[in-house]
């Protein structure tokens, strides 16, 4: 299994509370990818990070913030919670950009 | 703006069987697909993937098809076993990036 660990595994937070995700790879691995996981929905983009202090949004930043402070680490921070998200978050990482990411075993997140 | 499609939410075979998951994507600049399989409480995994320059590759029992021409992929599982029921999601690179659809719900019937 590729090394890459989620923390918390889950969390119950109350709405407007600033919430920190945790994503640790010990691949040396360049990208580094958060998505969210709805019924519905399946697999969405949050933001990723093609290198250290290079981030980007993906299709559903709206409430994100991320950081990329060294290689092994990319953060997720939900400044102010809201119900809408709360879901099952998965850190992803990647050698090569997309040809073949591998995912954490995820992070359940419950806003009430 | 859904770019990758999977438009059946769920299949049920019976074992032994072909399953057959289908995809469609409608962004002409993905370059490589891969499908993913995801049990519940876990992490997405790896399955099969496929380069854009190619219309077939095949691993053990799983076969990925590509026609480009139609924008669609297809996984196909022979024979079809209990253990591979699970949600499956095909997935498209962009830059950087992978698109996926919503998920397939396999299930396969002993």
């Amino acid at each position: 299994d590729a090394g890459i660990t989620q923390s918390p595994r889950h969390k119950v937070t109350e709405t407007g509370t600033p919430v920190t995700l945790r994503c640790h790879q010990t691949e040396n691995h360049r990208y580094m990818y958060w998505y969210r996981q709805d019924p519905g929905h399946g697999l969405r983009l949050i933001h990723y990070s093609y290198g250290v202090k290079d981030t980007d949004k993906g299709e559903v930043s709206d409430g994100y913030s991320v950081s990329r402070s060294k290689t092994e680490d990319f953060l997720l921070t939900l400044e102010s919670a809201t119900s809408s998200q709360t879901s099952v978050y998965f850190c992803a990482i990647s050698g090569t950009g997309g040809t073949e990411a591998f995912f954490g075993q995820g992070t359940r997140l419950t806003v009430v | 703006d859904q770019q990758v499609k999977q438009n059946s939410p769920s299949l049920s075979v019976q074992e032994g069987r072909i399953s057959i998951l289908n995809c469609d994507y409608t962004n002409s600049m993905f370059d490589y697909f891969l499908w993913y399989k995801k049990y519940p409480a876990e992490g997405p995994t790896f399955l099969i993937s496929i380069s854009s320059i190619k219309d077939k590759n095949e691993d053990g029992r799983f076969t990925v098809f590509l026609n480009k021409s139609a924008k669609h992929l297809s996984l196909h599982i022979v024979p079809s076993q209990p253990g591979d029921s699970a949600v499956y999601f095909c997935a498209a690179r962009g830059v950087y990036k992978l698109t996926f659809g919503k998920g397939t719900l396999l299930t396969v019937n002993p």
